[in-house]
């Protein structure tokens, strides 16, 4: 089955204790993002990937990192976490640009108290 | 700046029509998308225009007019199911795509 695979689902965490969300595709997507989800605020992007070795900081990138060293897997790093980036994220990978909608996983929410 | 503008809520009476807006100022456009979002779950890809006019699915239809800036997704017979939150969302070029806050819709029977 084509999808998109995130973990955890649910996570609750402290402050400045580094986590990692795991995202995987099956599809051979090229384009990867990364978004969080806050009420009132709607998805905002905060980083992207064209392909391999390759991505782009989006619109709230602060305080986050990625990596894309296969095709498949772009994992989302915290590397210190604040309570205000407790929000819902979603990881979504699209063949190409454009025109082809998005393939979102079954996101995680995330809290760091 | 860029922004995308859709009603916050909507509410509407099983086996209706309901007509949900959109309003966008981006600084590009290549597409624009509607996507609908159950409570806690991922959003999951509704619709596509690129060119103006009005996109039929089922039940489903979009209308863009890219001179006015504005969309707007019908949702025809409406059903129980059809609750959910319903976003708007504009390619602006590249892989760079901006959602609007989202339309939440309650069914009512």
């Amino acid at each position: 089955e084509a999808q998109v695979t995130q973990n955890p689902r649910y996570l609750i965490t402290v402050t400045g204790k580094k986590l990692t969300v795991t995202c995987s595709q099956n599809m051979n997507h090229e384009y990867m993002s990364w978004y969080r989800q806050d009420p009132g605020l709607g998805l905002r992007q905060i980083y992207y990937s064209m392909n391999v070795e390759v991505t782009d900081k989006g619109d709230v990138p602060e305080g986050y990192k990625v990596s894309r060293k296969e095709k498949r897997n772009f994992p989302l790093i915290l590397e210190s976490p604040s309570p205000n980036q407790t929000s819902l994220y979603f990881c979504a990978s699209t063949p190409s640009q454009g025109r082809s909608p998005l393939h979102f996983g079954n996101g995680t929410r995330l809290t760091v108290t | 700046g860029q922004n995308i503008d859709q009603p916050t809520e909507m509410t509407a009476t099983e086996g209706a029509i309901v007509q949900i807006n959109c309003t966008y100022q981006t600084s590009g456009f290549n597409g624009l998308f509607w996507y609908q979002q159950h409570a806690g779950e991922a959003p999951t890809f509704l619709s596509y225009n690129v060119l103006d006019g009005l996109e039929e699915k089922g039940r489903f239809s979009s209308f863009l007019s890219r001179s006015k800036g504005y969309s707007y997704l019908l949702l025809k017979e409406l059903q129980m199911k059809d609750s959910a939150s319903y976003l708007c969302a504009v390619n602006t070029g590249g892989f760079k795509t901006i959602f609007g806050a989202g339309t939440r819709l309650f069914v009512k029977a």
